[in-house]
């Protein structure tokens, strides 16, 4: 099955700063990647996708990019707000063991910590 | 429009017991799915159904079964607790598969002594 690996586990950055969390994937059929931002105590919430099809999406502040050939995908966030900080988690698409369907598979997350 | 409802919200239990944790959306949405949470180790996938009378394990479904009688609910059910569920589950929904947008429940706090 699909193997998502994500790093760094924890990132601390200056207010303002740029932030960049990298993920890397196994499965070459994998066509959906979705980042998710989740609060403490709070539910995982979507904040950027990216398919197969696209190199780059931009969202204001954030950006992710995506190259298939090496399987990895990054997440950046430029001029980073103390609201920023929260844990990030990438996911790739993954197809279920029936193969009927296919499911994400996250990876381990990122604490990032904006310093004010 | 609730969205993705779980209950109960907190649950110590002890080990050997049972319990059902309960999911509901509200969105018709074809896929549901249960996700557990571990420090340090993300979200991991215990049970998804992608539609009512189909179900399908995930990569940890030991010590859980779901049934999808009906589009909106999905249960989760553990038959006899251990210490090792201790976890917070996630209930999620999405209109079809991987590529639509999942969302997810508010999470449910499980404690087992």
């Amino acid at each position: 099955g699909e193997n998502v690996e994500q790093h760094p586990s924890t990132l601390s950055v200056q207010e303002g700063d740029s932030a960049v969390i990298k993920c890397t994937y196994s499965d070459s059929a994998s066509n959906y990647f979705p980042w998710y931002k989740q609060e403490l105590g709070k539910r995982p919430q979507l904040i950027i996708d990216i398919r197969s099809n696209v190199g780059e999406k931009k969202d204001q502040r954030i950006a992710v990019t995506l190259n298939k050939t090496a399987k990895h995908f990054s997440l950046h966030i430029t001029e980073t707000q103390p609201e920023d900080s929260a844990v990030y988690f990438c996911a790739a698409s993954a197809r279920g063991s029936s193969g009927s369907a296919r499911q994400l598979t996250f990876g381990s997350g990122t604490q990032l910590t904006v310093l004010p | 429009n609730a969205g993705v409802t779980q209950t109960p919200k907190f649950q110590v239990l002890k080990t050997g017991q049972s319990m059902t944790l309960q999911c509901a959306q509200d969105m018709n949405h074809e896929y549901m799915s249960w996700y557990r949470q571990d420090p340090g180790m993300g979200l991991r996938l215990i049970h998804y159904s992608v539609g009512a009378g189909i179900t399908d394990q995930g990569e940890v479904p030991n010590g859980y079964n779901v049934s999808r009688s009906t589009t909106e609910d999905f249960p989760l059910r553990l038959l006899s607790a251990a210490p090792s569920q201790t976890s917070v589950y996630f209930c999620a929904s999405s209109s079809g598969g991987s590529g639509n947008t999942i969302y997810f429940g508010e999470g449910s706090w499980l404690t087992v002594v």
